[in-house]
C-alpha cells in the first residue's frame, strides 16, 4: 500500500477558480502533516503546514481528518502563479524524515 | 532571507565513476538530509544526519552513498560507483530540530552516462 496517495492531475482551472487537492496516508503513525509546492525542476517549498484544527494562510486552507487519515488543501482565487505540483508530505512520530505523495498537478489558465 | 545552497547546479559523469555533491546548510540549522528526486516521480529520502552521525537511512541509501560534513559548514553526499540509475535530482534539506521544518536547497542535477 502507498504511503502517501494523492491523485496526479492535471487539474485545469481558470483564473478565479476555487480548486480542492486530496491526499490519503497510510501510517497511523503519522505526526506531522505538510502541503509543499513543487514548480517544474525545482525545489519543494513549504506552502504550510496542517494542524489538526485545521489552518489558512490567505487564499489556502488546509485541513487534516486523523481518523481516516485523510489531508486537503483549498485554493480559493486561483492565480495564474498558482499553477505548480503541489505535494503532501507527512512525517512519522519520533523520526524526522519526510514522506512525499507524488503529487498533484494545477495548472491555472487566463 | 537565509537559504540552503547546493553546487553544483548540475553534474554529468560516466557510470562507474565518483561524484560529491555539496551542500552549505543554513547557518543555525543541526538536522541534515538528502532526498533525491527520478524525473517523473516522487521525492524520496535518502539519509538524515545530525551530530556528526547518521541518524536515519533509507533502502535506497547502500554502501555506494555516504555522507559527512567534514569542516562544520558544507554536508556532502558521496556516490562511489554511479549507475544509470542514480540520474536524478538530489536535494539537500536542513532544519532546526528533528521534527521542525524542512528547507530546502535548490537541487543538483545529475546525469550518469
Amino acid at each position: 500500500r502507498k504511503e502517501v496517495e494523492q491523485d496526479p492531475g492535471p487539474f485545469n482551472v481558470p483564473e478565479g477558480a476555487t480548486v480542492a487537492f486530496n491526499c490519503t496516508y497510510s501510517n497511523s503513525a503519522s505526526q506531522s502533516f505538510f502541503w509543499y509546492r513543487q514548480d517544474c525542476r525545482k525545489e519543494p517549498k513549504l506552502l504550510m503546514s496542517v494542524y489538526s484544527s485545521g489552518n489558512e494562510d490567505g487564499r489556502f486552507t488546509a485541513q487534516l481528518n486523523r481518523a481516516s487519515q485523510y489531508i486537503s488543501l483549498l485554493i480559493r482565487d486561483s492565480k495564474l502563479s498558482d499553477s505548480a505540483t503541489y505535494l503532501c508530505v507527512v512525517n512519522m512520530r519520533g523520526y524526522s524524515t519526510l514522506t512525499f505523495g507524488k503529487g498533484t498537478m494545477l495548472l491555472v489558465s487566463p | 532571507e537565509p537559504e540552503v545552497t547546493q553546487t553544483p547546479s548540475h553534474q554529468v559523469t560516466q557510470m562507474g565513476q565518483e561524484v560529491i555533491l555539496r551542500c552549505v546548510p543554513i547557518s543555525n540549522h543541526l538536522y541534515f538530509y538528502w532526498y533525491r528526486q527520478i524525473l517523473g516521480q516522487k521525492v524520496e529520502f535518502l539519509v538524515s544526519f545530525y551530530n556528526n552521525e547518521i541518524s536515519e537511512k533509507s533502502e535506497i541509501f547502500d554502501d555506494q552513498f555516504s555522507v559527512e560534513r567534514p569542516d562544520g559548514s558544507n554536508f556532502t553526499l558521496k556516490i562511489r560507483s554511479t549507475k544509470l540509475e542514480d540520474s536524478a535530482m538530489y536535494f539537500c534539506a536542513t532544519g532546526a530540530g528533528g521534527s521542525d521544518t524542512q528547507y530546502f536547497g535548490p537541487g543538483t542535477r545529475l546525469t550518469v552516462l
